[in-house]
């Protein structure tokens, strides 16, 4: 596509849920990340995808969170047993190579209540 | 570990001003890459411009450019002749390999009719 592409834009949800946020990347891109950003804050790594390589999950704050790409392109984010602390936005971005800057998406603005 | 820096959590600037926007980080790398976003309202992170580490030559893009002091590690954008549209949040991220961008805590600029 254009774009990184992330849906839903917005997501409320009862604490004790699960979720999935979706991320299609721009096509040909071999890297995907996912990030998280709370309210007035900056950036929080949690997952990078490279190719067919396993990814790095070492930003993952619990095991409630996990992620999958699938075929290389299409990622899920999912976390489970949903709490409040876990209201933010969910930026998902991919690139070519780092180097030449990630290309992100509008993000899932995910609440817990 | 790498950290980024950003001293201002907001700034204000008159429409057809100049603003600088500052940022520093901390590395033991030499070769690294340095990179000026912006988030508008729509929480879409857009590439405003990047640095090479090992290239002197400080970058511009348009009405942004940047003053990179490697030895300080030091790396502040000025926005000239500021617009409206120019008002948004604006984060310094630097990129040590590929899968390991690191973000500031963002400044929010208002650019004032």
């Amino acid at each position: 596509g254009a774009g990184v592409s992330q849906s839903p834009s917005n997501k409320v949800t009862e604490k004790g849920k699960d979720v999935e946020l979706r991320c299609d990347p721009i096509s040909g891109h071999t890297a995907l990340y996912w990030y998280r950003q709370s309210l007035g804050q900056g950036l929080e790594f949690l997952i990078y995808f490279q190719g067919n390589s396993a990814p790095d999950k070492s930003g993952l704050p619990s095991d409630r969170f996990s992620a999958e790409r699938t075929g290389g392109s299409v990622s899920t984010l999912t976390i489970q047993r949903t709490q409040q602390e876990d209201s933010a936005v969910y930026l998902c971005a991919s690139s070519l190579g780092g180097r030449t800057g990630y290309t992100f998406g509008s993000g899932t603005r995910l609440t817990v209540v | 570990a790498q950290t980024v820096t950003q001293s201002q959590p907001e700034m204000s600037v008159q429409e057809a001003e100049t603003v600088t926007l500052s940022c520093t980080y901390d590395t033991s790398e030499s070769n690294y890459y340095l990179f000026w976003y912006k988030q508008p309202p729509s929480r879409q992170m857009i590439l405003v411009i990047r640095q090479e580490a090992y290239k002197q030559q400080n970058a511009t893009e348009n009405r942004f450019s940047v003053n990179f002091q490697k030895a300080a590690k030091s790396f502040s954008l000025k926005i000239s002749d500021s617009q409206l549209g120019d008002t948004a949040m604006y984060f310094c991220a630097f990129l040590y390999n590929n899968n390991d961008m690191r973000f500031g805590a963002g400044t929010r600029l208002t650019v004032k009719p």
